[in-house]
């Protein structure tokens, strides 16, 4: 089956600190990885798409200069939140697909970031 | 730019009744439509999706979805729920399957016994 792992689960920093965290598919190929953000009691906002071979696209309200993202290959993605506060903390899930028709997203169990 | 709305914030029902979930969307073109669970502290589970074809989908454990273009709507369905069916729900839309998803607010479901 198709799964996602996210390390770590949980961590903490202090405000002005930068934080990273991984995305790993076993089980299909992740042509591409979306980056989420859940703050605490909202939904899922999207940070940036990224797509093996191509350009990442970051949403608005999202930069490369603070959430850069690294995606070398089709079983692996990494995002650091750079200089972190405490409006950066929440859920941040990595949502993989395969690029076939109508692939759904698998999304892993998030890293949970808590600033100081 | 897509939007989705979920209406209902809270819905209490009790085991063994019928629920449904309203989820609304707007955007222009061909859309891309997925529910999402998430249980108390966890990540995100795959329940459904449409793209097009037949307009009732059907998810995992008892669960299905109807999409309908008139009323731009997907809403989440099931008969008879159980107390693990006690999560929030997120309906998700894209322009198309290869982009990110746009999020709806999300409906928490509390199942009683």
């Amino acid at each position: 089956g198709a799964l996602v792992y996210q390390y770590p689960r949980r961590t903490i920093c202090k405000s002005g600190t930068s934080m990273r965290m991984e995305c790993q598919a076993v089980g299909f190929q992740a042509t591409s990885v979306a980056w989420y953000r859940q703050s605490p009691q909202k939904t899922f906002e999207l940070i940036a798409l990224s797509t093996v071979n191509s350009a990442i696209k970051y949403e608005q309200n999202f930069t490369q200069e603070k959430f850069p993202i690294s995606h070398p290959n089709l079983s692996f993605s990494s995002m650091t939140v750079l200089n972190a506060y405490l409006e950066d903390r929440g859920l941040y899930l990595c949502g993989a697909r395969e690029h076939y028709n109508y692939a759904e997203q698998f999304f892993g169990p998030g890293t949970r970031l808590t600033v100081l | 730019t897509q939007t989705v709305s979920q209406s209902d914030a809270h819905v209490t029902v009790f085991e063994g009744d019928s629920v449904e979930l309203r989820c609304n969307y707007s955007y222009g073109g061909s859309i891309y439509l997925s529910w999402y669970i998430q249980h108390h502290g966890r990540g995100l589970q795959f329940l459904l999706k449409y793209y097009s074809g037949n307009p009732v989908v059907q998810g995992v454990n008892g669960f299905e979805a109807e999409f309908s273009k008139s009323d731009s709507s997907f809403h989440l369905r099931k008969a008879s729920v159980h107390w693990s069916d006690s999560a929030v729900y997120f309906c998700a839309v894209s322009a198309n399957y290869a982009q990110g998803l746009t999020f709806g607010l999300g409906t928490r479901v509390s199942v009683f016994p």
